[in-house]
């Protein structure tokens, strides 16, 4: 069964700029959530989609925004970029057809992508 | 206030030892989960093991097993005769109730860079 699959791996984007990354969800996961990670303030919950809909959203600014298709494949954007975006973007799927622990939804978390602003 | 406290930045342990890593939580919801996440430096975050708030026993997985104390607040890992491939960072987490049915929001404490010795 394929994992969470993250594109790209790695980027270098300049201030200003925008950048678009994208998560594609274990087969059957409908709920995918992204988090920003970096070495100053950790992992950090950005927003959580399910069935194409924002369910909820973390502390982020407006230049953060995200979105989730139909095949529930989802896209995270950042615009204007700064030199604090820089960071490991997650993405983790969970969902009915996923790994449940003792009654938990487990995330499972795709190997992110790194962006760099330069 | 910090809601998942991880007081070790780096730990070191001697391969085939038993190591403990420590992770208190602080939160005023009857019904949470603890979960514990490996990163690897590839950075995928790996899901060892999960304590739900209700569960009576402590959780075990493996090499992993989940030392639950709720009334102390704490939810400390121990990894049983560690590996070479044990070296990586150790992420204690939360999910606090269900808000609505939302599974993707997890709260993570700073980490613990655990190296295992030959």
């Amino acid at each position: 069964k394929a994992g969470v699959t993250q594109t790209p791996r790695y980027l270098i984007k300049t201030r200003g700029q925008q950048v678009t990354l994208s998560c594609s969800p274990i087969s059957g996961h409908r709920s995918v959530s992204w988090y920003q990670q970096t070495p100053g303030q950790g992992l950090q919950f950005l927003f959580e989609y399910f069935s194409e809909t924002q369910r909820n959203k973390g502390n982020f600014p407006g230049r953060f925004s995200g979105r989730q298709f139909s095949n529930s494949r989802s896209e995270m954007n950042v615009s204007t970029l700064e030199l604090g975006d820089s960071a490991l973007y997650l993405c983790a799927s969970s969902g009915s057809s996923g790994r449940y622990h003792s009654g938990a939804n487990v995330l499972t978390f795709g190997a992110g992508s790194r962006l760099t602003v330069l | 206030a910090q809601k998942i406290t991880q007081t070790q930045p780096g730990m070191f342990v001697q391969e085939k030892e038993a190591v403990t890593l420590d992770c208190t939580y602080d939160t005023s919801d009857p019904s949470y989960g603890l979960f514990w996440y490996k990163q690897p430096s590839s950075g995928e975050m790996i899901f060892l093991i999960y304590q739900g708030s209700y569960d009576q026993q402590n959780a075990t997985e493996g090499r992993y097993s989940l030392n639950f104390q709720k009334a102390r607040k704490s939810a400390n890992l121990v990894i049983s005769a560690s590996q070479l491939g044990d070296s990586a960072m150790y992420f204690c987490a939360m999910r606090e109730g269900t808000h609505g049915g939302s599974q993707g929001n997890l709260i993570f404490g700073k980490g613990t860079k655990l190296s295992v010795k030959p």
